[in-house]
């Protein structure tokens, strides 16, 4: 069975502080993606990366995958009230026929 | 313009009661997905269905029942359900190569046994 392990589960901080992040498998996707879900919805895709070693940025935010295609990492610069949420990381297994596989989630507070 | 909608929203019954949850999506993907996510906020795959065909059966209980009557819909019947069967569900769809395209997702249904 493979499994997504994401750290930290809870995450507090100050407007303005900078975080990471982590998600980390002994398993090889084929791709890691990273969604937001707010409170009473369902997850929102921020970001697919496809290519060890790929980075991706979106504003604040940027996305790691690791080389070997296990991990990934989800950085956010400068955070803002708004980035409050919960932030799930999720692979998808190489194998064809199968779905995506999250890790448990990370919840940041971003307070004021 | 609602991508992928579940009804109900909320959904309070007794045990031992049968119910179910509706799921739509107007984006033309091939495959679609129920997920149940627990108190502590973990997703867990329960089945998907693609064009119709049930491709992903978790290990999950018989009272569970996926239909697909075409392949815009999915809807799931849960016969006499239990307390432990208290989470939101989500539908979810997507087209081609998941990997890729990642996954559209309904806002759930946050079903409540008593």
């Amino acid at each position: 069975t493979q499994l997504l392990e994401q750290s930290p589960q809870f995450l507090s901080i100050q407007e303005g502080e900078n975080l990471t992040v982590y998600c980390n498998s002994s398993s090889v996707f084929s791709s890691l993606q990273w969604y937001r879900q707010e409170p009473g919805e369902g997850p929102v895709l921020l970001v697919t990366v496809v290519t060890g070693g790929e980075v991706k940025k979106l504003k604040r935010l940027t996305f790691q995958f690791g080389d070997a295609r296990k991990d990934s990492s989800l950085h956010i610069t400068a955070a803002q009230p708004g980035d409050t949420g919960l932030y799930l990381c999720a692979g998808a297994p190489r194998q064809a026929g199968t779905a995506l596989i999250f890790g448990k989630g990370t919840t940041l507070s971003v307070s004021s | 313009d609602t991508a992928v909608s579940q009804t109900p929203k909320y959904l309070v019954t007794q045990m031992g009661n049968d119910k179910s949850i509706k799921c739509e999506q107007n984006l033309g993907h091939d495959t679609m997905y129920w997920y149940k996510q627990d108190s502590k906020k973990f997703l867990k795959i329960m089945f998907s269905y693609n064009n119709k065909e049930l491709i992903i059966n978790e290990t999950v209980p018989n009272r569970f029942s996926p239909k697909s009557p075409d392949k815009a819909h999915l809807n799931l019947h849960i016969n006499s359900l239990e307390l432990g069967d208290s989470a939101v569900y989500f539908c979810a769809s997507s087209q081609g190569d998941r990997g890729k395209t990642g996954y559209t997702f309904g806002s759930g249904t946050r079903l409540t046994v008593v």
